[in-house]
């Protein structure tokens, strides 16, 4: 599988835990980013990453969310202390180089808050 | 804050019409602009990226300019199948930031 994989592909949660989404990118790839997806919209921008480096978090909705990237990998999404508002699709994306190139989404987490 | 408009919302063509539609995003700040295909239940798949005003990329029957001074970029479908049904959504970024338009909704009949 040379592509970007997310895990897990659903999350059912109760409100008020927390979740933790991953993202494993394409080997290599330098940047990688989140988004949050709404049924029939498209993707909403939350944060990347060049390496292990958080560039850009303005889109997260606010301070319940972070994200990290350890190692310049794998990354994480934590959104703590759920809400019904955050049921969305969380997708991840990678790149090989910055802003400029083109950005390879992987499947996607959907999640659901109870 | 990127703001992205795409029209119109929704087309539904026949079956060999060719199409197509609009990006709007504001000039100022512009790195590139990207266009991708992106069917239900599926993740987005990237067409393009276009960077330089006056810019022409093609793909099969498929192409898009780019107007970085006025702030448009068109994408072209040229004898639509109906496999061509998805939403077409562009997204510009200025290097720090990318916003996705709301995409237009294309159907292609039979």
């Amino acid at each position: 599988g040379a592509g970007v994989s997310q895990s897990p592909r659903y999350k059912v949660t109760k409100r008020g835990q927390d979740v933790a989404l991953r993202c494993d990118p394409i080997s290599g790839h330098v940047s990688l980013y989140w988004y949050r997806q709404a049924l029939g919209q498209g993707p909403e921008f939350l944060t990347y990453f060049n390496y292990e480096a958080q560039q850009d978090k303005s889109g997260l909705p606010n301070d319940r969310f972070s994200a990290e990237r350890p190692e310049g990998s794998i990354s994480t999404l934590t959104i703590q202390r759920t809400e019904q508002r955050d049921s969305a699709m969380y997708r991840c994306a990678s790149s090989p180089g910055t802003s400029g190139t083109e950005q390879f989404f992987g499947p996607g987490t959907r999640l659901t808050v109870l | 804050i990127l703001n992205v408009e795409q029209s119109p919302q929704s087309l539904h063509v026949q079956e060999g019409d060719s199409t197509n539609f609009t990006c709007s995003f504001p000039s100022s700040n512009f790195y590139a602009l990207h266009w991708y295909r992106w069917e239900t239940a599926k993740s987005p798949e990237a067409l393009f990226v276009m960077t330089l005003n006056g810019d022409e990329k093609k793909k099969g029957r498929i192409s898009a300019t780019l107007n970085t001074k006025e702030g448009y970029s068109y994408l072209y479908i040229k004898g639509s199948q109906p496999e061509d049904s998805a939403t077409y959504l562009c997204a510009p970024t200025n290097n720090n930031d990318m916003r996705f338009g709301a995409g237009t909704r294309l159907t292609v009949k039979p």
